[in-house]
């Protein structure tokens, strides 16, 4: 079946660091992307998304690229901030209309220190 | 505000009692799900409902119930809990026609069952 895989974490960094978090995925067909965002305390948020290969998807100075060779949805800030902080999660949606559904990678916490 | 409601917040259930966790939406969204959150193990989809009157299972389904009398409601209801139904509960909505829109996410329900 489909499957997300994300870095391991807890991932803590200084203010204006680089971020990087890999997320793979396993599916057959051609799924779209999304990266979601759980700020503390609230529900998950889309953050941005891809829907076919090479696509780029950005949103609040975070992008990620679909690549398809590679099977990955890398997603990049250049300069995190402490509001930042929160879990993010890889998925991967695919199938059609009512078929559609939604596989989640196990999300990583991302902690900011000012 | 338009999005997704869910009722109540916090929970605490004694093994056994039964109750019924609300969500709502007011985006005129088809398709609404409802997922549970566990530590290291991201977001596992529970049942999920296309539309008023039709209703199927998902990932984890066993010790839960839903039905979807009109568009707006979904509520998830729990027989006789149990211990390992301890967990977070998210309802989210999409739109039907279009399998590659964000999902919208309620702010969820913390259950804890003793």
């Amino acid at each position: 079946g489909d499957s997300v895989t994300q870095m391991e974490g807890p991932v803590t960094l200084s203010e204006e660091a680089f971020l990087t978090i890999n997320c793979t995925y396993t599916a057959t067909g051609y799924p779209s992307l999304f990266w979601y965002v759980q700020y503390p305390g609230e529900g998950l948020q889309l953050l941005l998304k891809a829907t076919k290969a090479d696509d780029k998807g950005s949103n609040k100075g975070f992008e990620a690229t679909y690549r398809k060779e590679t099977t990955s949805f890398h997603l990049e800030k250049g300069s995190v901030q402490v509001s930042d902080s929160a879990v993010y999660f890889c998925t991967l949606s695919k199938g059609t209309g009512a078929n559609s559904k939604l596989t989640f990678g196990k999300g990583i916490t991302l902690s900011v220190r000012p | 505000n338009a999005g997704v409601t869910q009722t109540p917040k916090f929970q605490v259930l004694k093994t056994g009692q039964s109750m019924t966790l609300q969500c709502a939406q007011d985006m005129n969204h088809e398709y609404m799900s409802w997922y549970r959150q566990d530590p290291g193990m991201g977001l596992r989809l529970i049942h999920y409902s296309v539309g008023a009157g039709i209703t199927d299972q998902g990932e984890v389904p066993n010790g839960y119930n839903v039905s979807r009398s009109t568009t707006e409601d979904f509520p998830l209801r729990l027989l006789s809990a149990a211990p390992s139904q301890t967990s977070v509960y998210f309802c989210a909505s999409r739109r039907d026609e279009d399998s590659n829109y964000g999902y919208t996410f309620g702010s969820g329900t913390r259950l804890t069952v003793v």
